[in-house]
């Protein structure tokens, strides 16, 4: 079973928007990791977030960890078409591997 | 370009056969992590390997394996295909043994389509 859940499952809109993508996960983490993916492509690192950081920035991209509550929120401020993709949230809780959940797929419309 | 490259891109075979994908991770990057992808099972973790040696083991079936060589590159050996082991297989390299303080770099991945 996957640790992380994504919520939405998808996300539609428009060129200019920001998209809010969530993720909630159940076991105490070190870390969590966003993903990218496009169609059929492999997944790009986007940002990580360790356990006592509470938001973290990178250009258009703002991650929050709620530790309490366990959950992650991604935002992509000022979409594009580009972003379209495939998002996913990975958490790790030690052991060596890294859980990925079923992610949102996200679509920019032009 | 994430600098993980894994070939063959696409293979087609029937049930009951066997192949070999192959990686070769990230420069200087000595974990080698494998992960199915599928429609209705997601992303799954299947094994890692650290400087040659199995790390850690996932959801890996007994008639699947992998190896990693001295010179970092790694393989998976897909044995008595079933229908089901159709899927997209990704290839991850990272710095790090485990402490996933690094991000991982994965291929574009071998989808694997068995008739």
């Amino acid at each position: 079973s996957q640790q992380g859940e994504e919520d939405p499952q998808a996300l539609s809109i428009q060129e200019g928007e920001n998209a809010t993508m969530n993720c909630s996960y159940k076991t105490s983490i070190n870390n969590l990791q966003w993903y990218r993916q496009n169609s059929g492509r492999g997944l790009v690192h986007l940002i990580l977030i360790r356990s006592n950081e509470r938001e973290k920035h990178s250009g258009r991209l703002r991650v929050t960890l709620d530790t309490s509550k366990k959950s992650s929120s991604l935002l992509i401020t000022a979409s594009r078409a580009a972003d379209t993709a495939s998002y996913f949230c990975a958490t790790d809780a030690g052991g060596s591997r890294l859980t990925f959940g079923e992610g949102t797929q996200l679509t920019v419309n032009p | 370009d994430s600098g993980v490259t894994q070939t063959p891109k696409h293979l087609i075979t029937a049930t009951g056969q066997r192949v070999t994908l192959r990686c070769s991770p990230r420069s200087g990057d000595l974990s080698v992590y494998w992960y199915q992808q599928s429609l209705d099972q997601g992303l799954q973790f299947l094994i890692q390997y650290y400087n040659g040696e199995e790390r850690a083991k996932g959801n890996i079936l007994e008639r699947f394996s992998a190896q990693q060589f001295p010179d970092l590159h790694s393989e998976l050996n897909l044995s008595s295909l079933e229908l089901g082991d159709s899927a997209l297989y990704f290839c991850a390299s990272s710095v790090d043994p485990g402490s996933y303080n690094s991000p991982l770099h994965f291929g574009n991945g071998t989808r694997l389509t068995v008739t």
